[in-house]
């Protein structure tokens, strides 16, 4: 079946410092989602992305779809305190999302 | 006004016990979905109802039946709990918007299972 997975599974970063996360899907996908879960919350959608090569910003985040829809990039510059928690991909399946296995992202002050 | 409300936050019982986890949504969605969280964060989809009627059924026990008396409502009841069950449920809700199906997470449910 189809399978998304993410890369890294855990980062820490200093307080400042740059953060990518990767997301590989084993399938071709329409769209792709990316949702944030802070500890001990419940996962928020932040964006989708549509079209092959397309790119999105919301300030210091920066969203990639790749040109085969079969991967996606999430990049936040300039990390703050507030960006800690867990990001998630999320490819569209019939009636469903399939999430990527998630990055947890860890913001030292 | 909480969009997905799900009923408890925390279940805490014994192996063998049957429990229910209630989920409501006051959005006017017309998809509604269970998604099981375990200890490594993995989110896994187990069913999916489109007005009422249930769409998905993952590979899940059959110890595992939803119900949807209504699109607004989706119940999750376990009957014969065991250690692995325990886990966070997620329910979550969502609108097809022409191609952008965007999901709304209620809070959770934190089911532990002794």
């Amino acid at each position: 079946g189809q399978q998304v997975m993410q890369i890294p599974q855990y980062q820490h970063v200093q307080e400042g410092e740059d953060f990518t996360t990767y997301c590989n899907s084993s399938t071709t996908l329409s769209n792709i989602q990316w949702y944030k879960q802070r500890p001990g919350g419940h996962p928020v959608f932040l964006i989708q992305l549509v079209k092959s090569g397309e790119v999105k910003k919301q300030k210091r985040l920066t969203f990639q779809f790749g040109e085969a829809k079969k991967n996606s990039s999430l990049h936040i510059t300039a990390t703050q305190t507030t960006d800690v928690g867990t990001y998630f991909c999320a490819g569209e399946g019939t009636y469903k999302y399939i999430f990527g296995t998630g990055t947890r992202l860890k913001v030292l002050a | 006004d909480t969009a997905v409300s799900q009923t408890p936050k925390y279940l805490v019982t014994q192996m063998g016990n049957d429990k229910s986890i209630k989920c409501e949504q006051n959005l006017g969605h017309d998809t509604m979905y269970w998604y099981k969280q375990d200890s490594k964060k993995f989110l896994k989809i187990m069913f999916s109802y489109n007005n009422k009627e249930l769409i998905i059924n993952e590979t899940v026990p059959n110890r595992f039946s939803p119900k949807s008396p209504d699109k607004a409502h989706l119940n999750l009841h376990i009957n014969s709990l065991e250690l692995g069950d325990s886990a966070v449920y997620f329910c979550a809700s969502s609108q097809d918007l022409g191609g952008a199906n965007v999901l709304t997470f209620g809070a959770g449910s934190r089911l532990t299972v002794l």
